[in-house]
């Protein structure tokens, strides 16, 4: 079966734009994360949606938002693009919250210029 | 929330017994440890979980001590294929009735051929 789908793999973006980033999950799956993965900070989790509802934020400001669809397919947005921004974003998805392991899609790499 | 240390680097023979530790000494009673690994420029590929016995699948073993303050990761028969970063995390249930991962920093495993 098809693995977490994440598109754009690559994105250039100006300072002061905003993102949007899309993530289809696997087929079934209705909990989809989004991770930031810097080479300072490492892994940090940003949010979890699970039925369409917003169910853990991690502690990143109010620019970072997502939201999820009844198909479960997710989307994450950046707003006010800042340089510290530039990053490989990463979807992962499970059938349920909490469930035996998620499933990571390849991630978009985003670059702030 | 519970914290992972772990090696920033090890080496192991391919066809050895490649063992990754990792310490986390404020894991809750309820915490999960999982186990993921990341090869370049690819998302995070799940591997085992356990909480409180030891665990083995087709990828690897999982040996968590008693006082569940550290565990180890075996990975059997290393090959040159299980070159990557594994990380250690704990799953932390919050006062929101939610999970997220706390990622550490991980081990950078390199299988000498």
């Amino acid at each position: 079966k098809a693995g977490v789908t994440q598109t754009p793999r690559y994105l250039i973006k100006t300072r002061g734009q905003q993102v949007t980033l899309s993530c289809s999950p696997i087929s079934g799956h209705r909990s989809v994360s989004w991770y930031q993965q810097t080479p300072g900070q490492g892994l940090q989790f940003l949010f979890e949606y699970f039925s369409e509802t917003q169910r853990n934020k991690g502690n990143f400001p109010g620019r970072f938002s997502g939201r999820q669809f009844s198909n479960s397919r997710s989307e994450m947005n950046v707003s006010t693009l800042e340089l510290g921004d530039s990053a490989l974003y990463l979807c992962a998805s499970s059938l349920v919250q909490g469930n035996d392991g998620y499933t990571f899609g390849s991630g978009t790499r985003l670059t702030v210029v | 929330d519970a914290k992972t240390t772990q090696p920033t680097s090890m080496d192991c023979a391919e066809g050895r017994a490649a063992n990754l530790p990792c310490n986390h000494s404020t894991i809750s009673g309820n915490e999960y440890v999982y186990w993921y690994r990341q090869i370049h420029s690819q998302g995070p590929q799940y591997i085992i979980h356990g909480l409180k016995n030891n665990e083995t699948n087709e990828m690897a073993s999982l040996i968590i001590t008693e006082d569940r303050k550290s565990s180890t990761l075996i990975l059997p028969h290393a090959t040159l294929r299980d070159t990557a970063v594994y990380y250690c995390i704990v799953r932390v249930f919050d006062s929101s009735g939610t999970y997220k991962y706390i990622f550490g920093t991980g081990t950078r495993l390199k299988v000498l051929a």
